[in-house]
């Protein structure tokens, strides 16, 4: 099955750089590639996601890129702000089992 | 528009007691999710029911763990009897269409601790 990992599990940056997740995938068949923001107390929001035909997709500060040859994909977060202080995930799946297999999640923290 | 509700959002039992979590979700949306976070590491899938019909259990740990969604609308999650690895937290995700690349809503979670 499909297993997905994650890195780093901690991030602290400051207010205004930018933040970089990634994360890496195993099953070729995967085609979705959504990333969910957990802040705390609430659950998992949908932010960004990139399907397998798009190597780049970008939301205002938040970009998500994806290399489907060496199976790896990023998120990328502009000019962080203390709101963007949260768990990240990000998640894979395929036409045929739409379940979503998550990576182990990343704390960012944006220091004032 | 309401969102996915879970009930409830927190709940603490001893371990051999049965405990049960309710997911609603949202109106119109044929396919519901369980999944649970264990101890801080990742999200994990558990099943997945279209309408009301289990499309894919693969990923329930064990048959103390029972899901039920009577007439396609909310949906049960039991765990009889409860053991202490079943503490964590579980989500509930509705998505209203069949196909790949459906944006799952998430519920914000039922806490579990068993003691």
């Amino acid at each position: 099955g499909e297993n997905v990992e994650q890195h780093p599990s901690t991030l602290s940056v400051q207010e205004g750089d930018s933040a970089v997740i990634k994360c890496t995938y195993s099953d070729s068949a995967s085609n979705y590639f959504p990333w969910y923001k957990q802040e705390l107390g609430k659950g998992p929001q949908l932010i960004i996601d990139i399907r397998s035909n798009v190597g780049e997709k970008k939301d205002q500060r938040i970009a998500v890129t994806l290399n489907k040859t060496a199976k790896h994909f990023s998120l990328h977060i502009t000019e962080t702000q203390p709101e963007d202080s949260a768990v990240y995930f990000c998640a894979a799946s395929n036409t045929g089992r739409r379940a979503l297999t998550f990576g182990s999640g990343t704390r960012l923290q944006v220091q004032p | 528009e309401a969102g996915v509700t879970q009930f409830p959002s927190h709940s603490v039992i001893e371990k051999g007691q049965t405990v049960t979590l309710r997911c609603d979700p949202i109106s119109g949306h044929d396919n519901l999710y369980w999944y649970r976070r264990v101890m801080g590491k990742e999200i994990k899938f558990l099943l997945h029911f279209v309408k009301e019909s289990k499309q894919d259990e693969s990923g329930m740990p064990n048959n103390r763990f029972l899901a039920e969604r009577t007439g396609g609308t909310y949906s049960t999650l039991k765990v009889q009897p409860a053991e202490l690895e079943d503490s964590g937290v579980y989500f509930c995700a509705s998505s209203p269409e069949q196909g790949a690349g459906t944006e799952a809503f998430f519920g914000q979670g039922t806490r579990l601790t068993v003691v």
